[in-house]
């Protein structure tokens, strides 16, 4: 099956800092999703970007499908950003929806 | 639009103990997954149904666990008989599943099952 690989495992930010988490898959894609688990442990959907680029916010992604990588950007954290980031990407031979998720980045912003 | 509801939310039972955990998926969506999260394992897929109907189990750990989706407003996961490694926090999530088209999935806030 498909392979989803994301890095950095672990980041630690001041507050304020910029970064750049990146999300490797190993086969073409019709759906790869970015998700943020808060402290609560709640699973909160950040954008829905098989392909091209978007901005909510301080957030913002992109997926080069054609490179097979997608990679979250979050400018000026602040200490709600902490959690752990998940990718999760659904192979186009897939007929049921079904996501593999990356391991996840653990993010902590330090006031 | 409601999300996805589970209950209950947190579950504390005992060894050997029936536990049954409840999904109502988005209204309109066709496909269900069940998802189980431990700090040991991560978020692993248990079962998924389309229209109903399972289509793949084979992340289901043992006979113990059962799931079941009778209308497509409602599914159950079952564990019987408990035991404390099956403590984790399970996780239900839907989407609009087809060929093409917008197929997001969108997850309830889990159940959070400690067995003693």
């Amino acid at each position: 099956g498909i392979q989803v690989e994301q890095s950095p495992p672990d980041l630690i930010l001041q507050e304020g800092a910029n970064s750049t988490l990146r999300c490797n898959f190993s086969d073409s894609v019709n759906n790869l999703q970015w998700f943020h688990q808060n402290p609560w442990g709640q699973l909160i959907n950040l954008f829905y970007i098989p392909s091209g680029t978007k901005q909510n916010g301080r957030l913002s992604a992109t997926t080069v499908a054609t490179e097979r990588y997608s990679l979250l950007y979050i400018s000026s954290s602040q200490t709600t950003d902490s959690g752990v980031y998940f990718c999760a990407a659904r192979t186009i031979t897939d007929s049921w929806g079904k996501l593999q998720f990356g391991a996840g980045t653990q993010v902590v912003v330090t006031p | 639009d409601a999300g996805v509801i589970q209950s209950p939310r947190h579950e504390v039972t005992e060894m050997g103990q029936e536990v049954t955990l409840r999904c109502k998926p988005i209204s309109g969506h066709n496909s269900l997954f069940w998802y189980r999260q431990t700090m040991m394992r991560g978020l692993e897929l248990l079962i998924y149904f389309n229209n109903n109907v399972p289509i793949d189990d084979s992340g289901m750990p043992e006979d113990r666990f059962s799931a079941k989706m009778p209308n497509a407003s409602f599914s159950t996961l079952k564990i019987q008989p408990s035991e404390p490694r099956d403590s984790a926090v399970y996780f239900c999530a839907s989407s609009a599943t087809g060929t093409s088209g917008r197929t997001e999935q969108f997850f309830g806030p889990g159940t959070r099952l400690t067995v003693l």
